[in-house]
């Protein structure tokens, strides 16, 4: 079963505009983490927050992260055509080591 | 460099018979995993290993053997008895404990049933 829900499933906007993504989870995590693919690509680490972490930025990157309401949210500001690509997130749920779960991903198109 | 190499990045394979994806890693991590992804979904968790001569089951494991029999190999077998093995297959391996559970991707390998 998927741990994470990411929403919206695709979004589009213009180049130089905000894209915000959100990812919901089920259980108590050690840590979330982002990751973006490329169409038909392996995925590649963005950045990660830990359960006792509020806030995190990376370059034009921004998490947040709720453990209450069991939410996060990628901010990436000043988008780029580049930028267009998948974007998922993980996390590694409380007591099970290194099992590392995905979310289903938003599709993230950026025009020109 | 340092890294992830799948293989095949592109297979066939005909209804009843078994194939084996190759991961190889040089990374020197212990931790390796294979996903599988199906078009424009996210990605459900095979099996991963924790440590060599140990794999545990994912979500959707039935169908699949695995084998680590070297911290720097974890091939997985597409057997017969996965009724719809089309996907796309992601091999990963986690870094170091410093590093907070990164996982690095290997480029995927194509399957198709013909």
């Amino acid at each position: 079963s998927q741990q994470g829900e990411e929403d919206p499933q695709a979004l589009s906007i213009q180049e130089g505009e905000n894209a915000t993504m959100n990812c919901s989870y089920k259980t108590s995590i050690n840590n979330l983490q982002w990751y973006r693919q490329n169409s038909g690509r392996g995925l590649v680490h963005l950045i990660l927050i830990r359960s006792n972490e509020r806030e995190k930025h990376s370059g034009r990157l921004r998490v947040t992260l709720d453990t209450s309401k069991k939410s996060s949210s990628l901010l990436i500001t000043a988008s780029r055509a580049a930028d267009t690509a998948s974007y998922f997130c993980a996390t590694v749920a409380t007591g099970t080591a290194s099992k590392l779960t995905f979310g289903t991903g938003t599709r993230l198109q950026v025009t020109l | 460099d340092g890294g992830i190499t799948q293989s095949p990045k592109y297979l066939f394979r005909k209804e009843g018979q078994n194939v084996t994806l190759s991961c190889e890693q040089n990374l020197n991590h212990d931790a390796m995993y294979w996903y599988r992804q199906d078009p424009g979904q996210g990605l459900r968790l095979i099996y991963y290993s924790q440590i060599v001569n140990d794999f545990q089951k994912g979500d959707i494991a039935e169908g699949y053997s695995v084998s680590r029999e070297k911290k720097e190999s974890f091939p997985l077998t597409v057997t017969s008895a996965q009724k719809n093995p089309t996907a796309f297959y992601l091999c990963a391996s986690l870094g170091t404990r410093l590093s907070g559970n990164t996982i690095y991707f290997g480029e995927g390998s194509w399957l198709t049933v013909v």
